[in-house]
């Protein structure tokens, strides 16, 4: 089946500082990655979808410039946490589908726990 | 604007104490309905995908039922290994591919 590789699980980092985060799709070509934010015992916050080798659109009272999305292959798509701050520290998750959902689904990734010290 | 509804939002079973978790749904087009479950720390893993009411899929003990308004996710004589967050998301007629999520249910199953 399809799998999502997401890297690191864990960061923890000093304000000011960014943070990367990768998601790559293993066995198949991810045409459209998503990222969400998960806040505790709250649902998942889509924050931009990315199509390879365009810009990613970004939802509604996401800072693109603060959060920075590259999909540059078929197979991978990074988010960078530009200065971060502990507002910042959350859960991150990736998800991909090879485009025709309704055949292929979404898969997700392990997640990212961010803690911004 | 597209919402979707979980209940409850924890439910608390004895081992093989059968239950429904509930999705209800508000969406200007509803082109399919999905159900993940989500451990700890860890990422949603993929239960099923609904896309007309009426439709019903089974996996194991849990089953899934669509309605024009509602989902039901059906547990049977669930085990403690089924303790997890259950989620439920939307996909919308527009175009766009996002899914919209709930905000869960988080099931325990006391042996």
């Amino acid at each position: 089946g399809a799998v999502v590789s997401q890297h690191p699980s864990r960061v923890i980092c000093k304000s000011g500082t960014s943070v990367k985060i990768e998601c790559r799709s293993l066995d198949f070509q991810a045409t459209t990655m998503f990222w969400y934010r998960q806040f505790p015992k709250q649902s998942l916050m889509l924050m931009a979808t990315s199509n390879e080798g365009s810009k990613a659109t970004y939802e509604q009272g996401v800072e693109k410039d603060k959060f920075l999305i590259n999909h540059a292959s078929l197979t991978l798509s990074t988010l960078t946490v530009t200065s971060a701050h502990p507002e910042d520290s959350s859960f991150y998750i990736c998800s991909a589908t090879q485009g025709g959902w309704a055949n292929y689904g979404y898969t997700f990734g392990s997640g990212t726990r961010l803690t911004v010290v | 604007e597209d919402q979707v509804t979980q209940s409850p939002e924890a439910l608390r079973l004895q081992e093989g104490e059968s239950s429904s978790l509930n999705c209800s749904y508000t969406v200007s087009g509803l082109r399919g309905l999905f159900w993940y479950r989500q451990d700890p720390g860890k990422g949603p893993e993929f239960l099923f995908t609904l896309y007309s009411a009426g439709e019903e899929k089974e996996k194991e003990r849990l089953k899934a039922t669509l309605t024009k308004k509602e989902s039901f996710l059906h547990i049977t004589a669930p085990k403690p290994e089924d303790s997890a967050t259950y989620l439920c998301a939307v996909q919308t007629q527009g175009g766009s591919e996002k899914l919209v999520f709930g905000k869960g249910t988080k099931l325990t199953v006391n042996p």
